[in-house]
């Protein structure tokens, strides 16, 4: 069965104090693996498109990386302001446009 | 443009009522489609329309959820009747069927059965 998963769960950071957001995967294939976040009370925004193994993005603070099986989202000297639910998602190809969510990271960064 | 817009922003109703959320697709967006959020599940997929039909429903819980798209700037999610473990926020997102398949998702419809 294809599946999203996210871990941790829950992650607080002190401010500054850079870690690593994970998203593992188990589908047939990729199309295309997408990063959101999520603020309270909000719909989820778009981040990043990876589409092949060894892609890497990067937005201020953020980079995303995609190997075959998962992706990272690294933060680098997180402030308080990137605190947020961060989602993945996976599109698979032959799915029309399909994607499946993870159930998220909550982010807190502490200042 | 002003993105997905959706309405109501909240709604409260006792079992058995019916409820209506409605969706406002961004100008030009071909595909559109109506997600679940709750703590335990995370964002379900009910179903999504490509140029106003439906293509996947196989995420709608039970025959009480219907959806329709009757033209290309509006969508409607009906639960009818409603129940308790219906409570949750509905999302709306539209993309361009071709090219990136960027979501963009509006701000979603907390919704309480009591």
């Amino acid at each position: 069965e294809d599946q999203v998963t996210q871990s941790p769960e829950a992650l607080r950071l002190q401010e500054g104090e850079s870690s690593s957001l994970n998203c593992s995967y188990t589908v047939s294939g990729l199309r295309g693996l997408f990063w959101y976040r999520q603020d309270p009370g909000k719909g989820p925004e778009f981040l990043f498109t990876l589409y092949s193994a060894g892609e890497e993005k990067e937005k201020e603070r953020l980079k995303a990386t995609l190997t075959k099986k998962e992706s990272f989202l690294h933060i680098t000297a997180p402030k308080p302001e990137d605190s947020a639910t961060y989602l993945c998602a996976v599109q698979l190809p032959n799915t029309g446009n399909q994607f499946y969510f993870g159930t998220g990271t909550s982010l807190t960064v502490i200042p | 443009d002003a993105g997905v817009i959706q309405s109501p922003r909240h709604e409260v109703t006792e079992m058995g009522q019916e409820v209506t959320l409605r969706c406002k697709p961004i100008s030009g967006h071909n595909s559109l489609f109506w997600y679940r959020q709750t703590m335990m599940r995370g964002l379900e997929l009910l179903i999504y329309f490509n140029n106003n039909v439906p293509i996947d429903d196989s995420g709608m819980p039970e025959d009480r959820f219907s959806a329709k798209m009757p033209n290309a700037s509006f969508s409607t999610l009906k639960i009818q009747p409603s129940e308790p473990r219906d409570s949750a926020v509905y999302f709306c997102a539209s993309s361009i069927l071709s090219g990136a398949n960027v979501l963009t998702f509006g701000a979603g419809s907390r919704l309480t059965v009591l």
